[in-house]
């Protein structure tokens, strides 16, 4: 069925390191995936999002790479600091279907000093 | 901060009552989005609303039901509760209908008793 995965569950990383946080879709009809974090006690907080007609996409010192041939989807986090601490939720849309997200189960991230 | 402002933040309850979350979106934002977060679930695509009109529902139970006034915000009522609707639900907004950022309130942790 339609789902949203992630490859690793926990990710530990040296503060200053860069962060790679991978997703994998499913449903090749999503045209607009997202990513979010979120941190304890509080909502999703968006990050980035790409639609389907670009492959990549920047922020300030977040990357997604979208590679539609494989349905992978991946967040980069440059110089990752302590605050990027959190749980990492790549979502998609339901492509024709409407705008609602699918969620993957997110990456937890952990960021050491 | 989002500007979406979830009520309550904790609501404790016991089997077989029914108690209603309230959303309100931010600012100009037409569109709402319910979802429930549980540890064996993830984040869980319920219903939306788009200026007053029901657009998609999810996984949603019968039991519960939603609506979107006129001034926009949202209530999602949940009724003869049961051990296993214990979640965090959060609503989202955006601007418009089509692909966009859905903004996310910090929640109502619902616990059932």
């Amino acid at each position: 069925g339609e789902s949203v995965g992630l490859h690793l569950p926990t990710l530990s990383v040296q503060e200053g390191d860069n962060s790679i946080i991978n997703c994998a879709y499913s449903n090749s009809a999503s045209d607009y995936f997202i990513w979010y974090k979120q941190e304890s006690g509080k909502g999703p907080q968006f990050i980035i999002d790409i639609r389907s007609n670009m492959d990549k996409r920047q922020g300030q010192r977040v990357t997604v790479l979208l590679n539609k041939t494989v349905k992978h989807l991946s967040l980069q986090i440059a110089a990752t600091q302590p605050g990027d601490s959190a749980v990492y939720f790549c979502a998609e849309n339901k492509g024709q279907a409407g705008t609602a997200l699918i969620f993957g189960k997110g990456t937890t991230l952990s960021v050491s000093s | 901060d989002s500007g979406v402002t979830q009520t309550p933040k904790h609501l404790i309850t016991a089997t077989g009552q029914r108690v209603t979350l309230r959303c309100s979106p931010r600012s100009g934002d037409l569109s709402v989005y319910w979802y429930q977060q549980s540890l064996d679930q993830g984040l869980q695509f319920l219903i939306q609303y788009y200026n007053g009109e029901e657009r998609a529902k999810g996984n949603i139970l019968e039991r519960f039901s939603a609506q979107q006034f006129p001034d926009l915000h949202s209530e999602l009522n949940l009724s003869s509760l049961e051990l296993g609707d214990s979640a965090l639900y959060f609503c989202a907004s955006s601007p418009h209908e089509g692909n966009q950022p859905q903004h996310f309130g910090d929640g109502t942790r619902l616990s059932i008793l």
